[in-house]
């Protein structure tokens, strides 16, 4: 079936600008993951969601940073004012939600702050 | 905290020659270990974990408590083995991977 899909690929946008990157899990995945790949930090955790359970924030940089799912299913990244730093690629990966369950990764969306 | 450390950013080797990409974690409790494999422009995938104790692409991972590492073996490289390579630690209820910072293999002809 298909897997994890992530609009848009790229996205260039001015500093102090919005974006917002959005994420469609595999069907039926319960569990969704934010991860941020910057050339500096490596692979980050920013969020995650399972089920209708509150989500963990503990991965986001800062309070510009912020996430929705809707219906369990797509979830959606926003970064406000956006920042040079901010530039970098951000997965979405999604699992079943059962214990030890894999992580399926999305292709990525690349930002780029100028 | 959970960390992982790959020590080498970059490894080449010649095809058909052994390849090893080292990995140590820190984790206060019992972790899961992972490698994923991220191919030129393609996304991360999966390539093996260590309840499965099994061999993908020919490569193999043992997870040595003592040593608190987990290092990646295939006797025999080839060249569409190149990649960057991913250690990752899943320790928490949420399952979260924390990753290494990768190590690019290339495999020389």
């Amino acid at each position: 079936g298909a897997g994890v899909s992530q609009s848009p690929s790229n996205k260039v946008t001015e500093k102090g600008k919005d974006v917002e990157l959005r994420c469609d899990p595999i069907s039926g995945h319960t569990a969704l993951y934010w991860y941020r790949q910057s050339l500096g930090q490596g692979l980050e955790f920013l969020i995650y969601f399972q089920g209708n359970s509150a989500p963990d924030k503990s991965g986001l940089p800062s309070d510009r940073f912020s996430a929705e799912r809707t219906g369990g299913s797509v979830s959606t990244l926003t970064i406000q004012r956006t920042q040079q730093e901010d530039s970098a690629v951000y997965l979405c990966a999604s699992s079943s939600g059962l214990v030890r369950s894999t992580q399926y990764f999305g292709p990525g969306t690349r930002l780029t702050v100028l | 905290a959970q960390r992982v450390t790959q020590p080498e950013k970059l490894l080449s080797v010649f095809k058909g020659a052994p390849v090893e990409l080292k990995c140590n974690y820190s984790y206060s409790g019992s972790p899961e270990l992972f490698w994923y494999v991220q191919y030129s422009r393609q996304r991360l995938q999966l390539l093996l974990r260590h309840i499965s104790r099994e061999s993908i692409k020919g490569f193999t991972a043992d997870l040595n408590k003592g040593e608190t590492s987990f290092h990646l073996k295939k006797p025999f490289a080839q060249e569409e083995d190149s990649a960057m390579y991913y250690c990752a630690l899943s320790g928490g209820s949420n399952y979260k991977l924390t990753f290494g910072k990768g190590t690019l293999l290339t495999v020389n002809p």
